[in-house]
C-alpha cells in the first residue's frame, strides 16, 4: 500500500501569510495526486486534481505543485475562510489513500 | 448542483450489521463511479470502496474486504453499503463521494462532490 505523508501536522498562520503544506508518497505516484479542504463538521471538499489542477470554483490564490514522492500545496494570501484541515489523497492505485492532514490554524 | 445525502447511520452492536445508502441528484448519477469513504472521530480519511458506473467492478480496502459490500441502482440513483460483522474500529462517519469523471471502469481521479455523511457507532 501507499502511504502518504504529511507535513506539518499542524501550523499557525496570519491572514495574508503564504502558507505551504507539503505531501511525501512512499513510492513514486507520478502526479496521481489531489488535495481536499475540510472544515469542522463538514464534508471534503476538492481543491486541486491531479498535482496541480484547480477544481472549478476553487480561488486562485490555491495552488498545487509537484511529481514522483513530493508534493506542494500553497495557499498565497491565507483568507479566514482557509482555516481549515488539508489532506493530501493519491490514486495512483488501491487502495486510494490519504495523508494524515494538516490543520492550519490562526495565529 | 449534485447533491449526495446519505441515510442509515446509527448504534449498532459489535457483531450486527447496518446499511448505508446515499441518495443522488442533479446529476447522471448512473455515468459515474462512486465511493465511500470514513472517517473516525477525530481522525483523517479512509477510503473503504468503490463502484463503477454499471456496478461491474468494485473495489475494497482490505481492512473491510469480505465484510462490506458497495452496491448501487441506478433506477433510483441510489448507492448502498452493506457492513456485516462490524467491530468497533469501524465507527465513523461514512461519506459517499462521486468521482469525478464519467464511464470510467475503475477510479479516475478525485472526489469530486461529496455528501453530509452518516454516523455509525459501533457499541455494546
Amino acid at each position: 500500500d501507499i502511504q502518504m505523508t504529511q507535513s506539518p501536522s499542524s501550523l499557525s498562520a496570519s491572514v495574508g501569510d503564504r502558507v505551504t503544506i507539503t505531501c511525501q508518497a512512499s513510492q513514486d505516484i507520478h502526479y496521481y495526486l489531489n488535495w481536499y479542504q475540510q472544515k469542522p463538521g463538514k464534508a471534503p471538499k476538492l481543491l486541486i486534481y491531479t498535482a496541480s489542477n484547480l477544481e472549478t470554483g476553487v480561488p486562485s490564490r490555491f495552488s498545487g505543485s509537484g511529481s514522483g514522492t513530493d508534493f506542494t500545496l500553497t495557499i498565497n494570501s491565507l483568507q479566514p475562510e482557509d482555516l481549515a484541515t488539508y489532506y493530501c489523497q493519491q490514486y495512483h492505485d488501491v487502495p486510494l489513500s490519504f495523508g494524515g492532514g494538516t490543520k492550519v490554524e490562526s495565529k | 448542483q449534485v447533491q449526495l445525502v446519505e441515510s442509515g447511520g446509527g448504534v449498532v452492536q459489535p457483531g450486527r450489521s447496518l446499511r448505508l445508502s446515499c441518495a443522488a441528484s442533479a446529476f447522471t448519477f448512473s455515468s459515474f463511479g462512486m465511493h465511500w469513504v470514513r472517517q473516525a472521530p477525530g481522525k483523517g480519511l479512509q477510503w473503504v470502496t468503490f463502484i463503477s458506473y454499471d456496478g461491474r467492478n468494485t473495489l475494497y480496502a482490505d481492512s473491510v474486504k469480505g465484510r462490506f459490500t458497495i452496491s448501487r441502482d441506478n433506477s433510483k440513483n441510489t448507492l448502498f453499503l452493506q457492513m456485516d460483522s462490524l467491530t468497533p474500529d469501524d465507527a465513523a462517519v461514512y461519506y459517499c463521494a462521486k468521482d469525478r469523471r464519467p464511464y470510467v471502469d475503475f477510479w479516475s481521479d478525485s472526489l469530486d462532490s461529496w455528501g453530509q455523511g452518516t454516523l455509525v457507532t459501533v457499541s455494546s
